[in-house]
């Protein structure tokens, strides 16, 4: 069984439309996350999300939009795509209270936008 | 605010040979993590080994082992007898809760390695 999935795999896109990137976890976890990296392959978390509660929001531009059903999944909703956000994101989970407990990442999303 | 350096962007290895990869940080916190990761060409991140601030000794897990040196702010990643599949970026992660909770990963810039027959 996968820990932490994500679709699509890819996604190609013209600029101006509004996607959406999904993310399930069956670990359990109580905190998802999302990165996101660069062309140069540089990771930067983008938010975290615990019990339904936004944690973290480093400076990510508000067309970004977490949404989470429930603590099982965290979909990234991006609307009025730019060039710029062509990269490859991550949803990430772990359970918060202990610094030694790894994230799990997914296989991460392709984005490209044309 | 957190930084972690990791100073080489890629490194060629013979076959075999041991290697580390190098990687520093910057917190004013006393309790931390760190963390490194593996991301080969298809792209997943594959979690490697951890070590907390507080442990004494270096972690170790299988032929990875971390040289902790808390004072030096160093978290260098050893790979003893590496192979043709240890090819791969390298990524040095570091966790805390300076953010009251918030406890992302802040993540090095990588090394990409190259084990060359």
């Amino acid at each position: 069984d996968t820990a932490v999935s994500q679709t699509p795999k890819y996604l190609v896109t013209q600029m101006g439309n509004d996607k959406s990137i999904k993310c399930e976890q069956n670990l359990g976890h109580d905190t998802m996350y999302w990165y996101k990296q660069d062309s140069k392959k540089f990771l930067k978390i983008m938010f975290s999300y615990n019990n339904k509660e936004l944690i973290i929001n480093e400076t990510v531009p508000n067309r970004f939009s977490p949404k989470s059903p429930d603590k099982a999944h965290l979909n990234l909703h991006i609307n009025s795509l730019e060039l710029g956000d062509s990269a490859v994101y991550f949803c990430a989970s772990s359970q918060r209270g202990s610094l030694n407990n790894e994230q799990f990442f997914g296989p991460g999303t392709r984005l490209t936008v044309l | 605010a957190q930084k972690i350096t990791q100073t080489q962007p890629g490194m060629f290895v013979q076959e075999k040979e041991a290697v580390t990869l190098d990687c520093t940080y910057d917190t004013s916190d006393q309790s931390y993590g760190l963390f490194w990761y593996k991301q080969p060409s298809s792209g997943e991140m594959i979690f490697l080994i951890y070590q907390g601030s507080y442990d004494e000794q270096n972690a170790t897990e299988g032929r990875y082992s971390l040289n902790f040196q808390k004072a030096r702010k160093s978290a260098n990643l050893v790979i003893s007898a590496s192979q043709l599949g240890d090819s791969a970026m390298y990524f040095c992660a570091m966790r805390d809760f300076s953010g009251g909770g918030a406890d992302g990963l802040t993540f090095g810039k990588g090394t990409h390695l190259i084990i060359q027959p």
